[in-house]
């Protein structure tokens, strides 16, 4: 079965670059939530989309930003990097907010990000 | 707001045995959705069992079980028949009727061969 697929999978950046990071999920997923998780910590929400449009913000940085395309698939932009955004990026997706919530979240295997 | 907190940051098990992980969370609803997630050393979060709040039966899968107690806000996760492959962090996540995810800080899981 397809799973949510992210990209890329490690991305080493250097303070102050910009990063995209690419969020492609399951199909007739129409919900996608992007998730930081520093080392040895729990995911934290940053942000979701309900058919491409936000549904939910969470602790997201200004710096960061994200949009759903019309192919359902989500970036995360992050801008003006700072050593403290090391972490793994998880996307995960679920079907139908609201009629069928009962729907797990289904996560990508993730992109660390190291910044140095 | 909803919480959601696992009070063993750390557990260990002997192979072939069974544990149990704690779960309580916070709610004033009364339709919610509780999971829990497995994230070994891959990293990967893999969903391993849920729970709808309103069916009393415990959800099964396989040697994964739930005891859920809503009255007690309480949701456990136990492991049968321990194996090497079930070392990992171990997360309980609630899920609320507008979409809202919380994840507890989660539970390390050592198996002991």
């Amino acid at each position: 079965a397809a799973g949510v697929i992210q990209s890329p999978r490690h991305l080493i950046k250097e303070k102050r670059e910009t990063a995209t990071l690419k969020c492609y999920p399951i199909p007739r997923h129409d919900t996608v939530y992007w998730y930081q998780q520093g080392p040895g910590q729990d995911p934290q929400f940053l942000i979701s989309f309900y058919e491409k449009m936000q549904s939910d913000k969470g602790s997201i940085p200004d710096r960061f930003s994200a949009q759903q395309f019309s192919d359902y698939h989500s970036e995360l932009n992050m801008s003006s990097l700072e050593l403290g955004d090391s972490a793994l990026y998880f996307c995960a997706s679920s079907s139908a907010k609201g009629a069928t919530y009962n729907s797990p979240l289904h996560f990508g295997n993730g992109t660390r990000l190291t910044v140095t | 707001a909803q919480t959601v907190t696992q009070s063993q940051p750390e557990m260990s098990v002997q192979e072939a045995e069974t544990v149990t992980l704690s779960c309580t969370y916070d709610t004033s609803e009364s339709d919610y959705y509780l999971f829990w997630y497995k994230q070994p050393p891959s990293r990967q979060m893999i969903l391993v069992i849920r729970q709808e709040a309103y069916k009393q039966q415990n959800a099964t899968e396989n040697r994964f079980s739930v005891n859920f107690q809503k009255a007690a806000k309480s949701f456990s996760l136990k492991i049968s028949d321990s194996q090497l492959g079930d070392a990992a962090m171990y997360f309980c996540a609630y899920r609320s009727r507008d979409d809202k995810i919380i994840f507890g800080k989660g539970t390390r899981l050592h198996i002991l061969p």
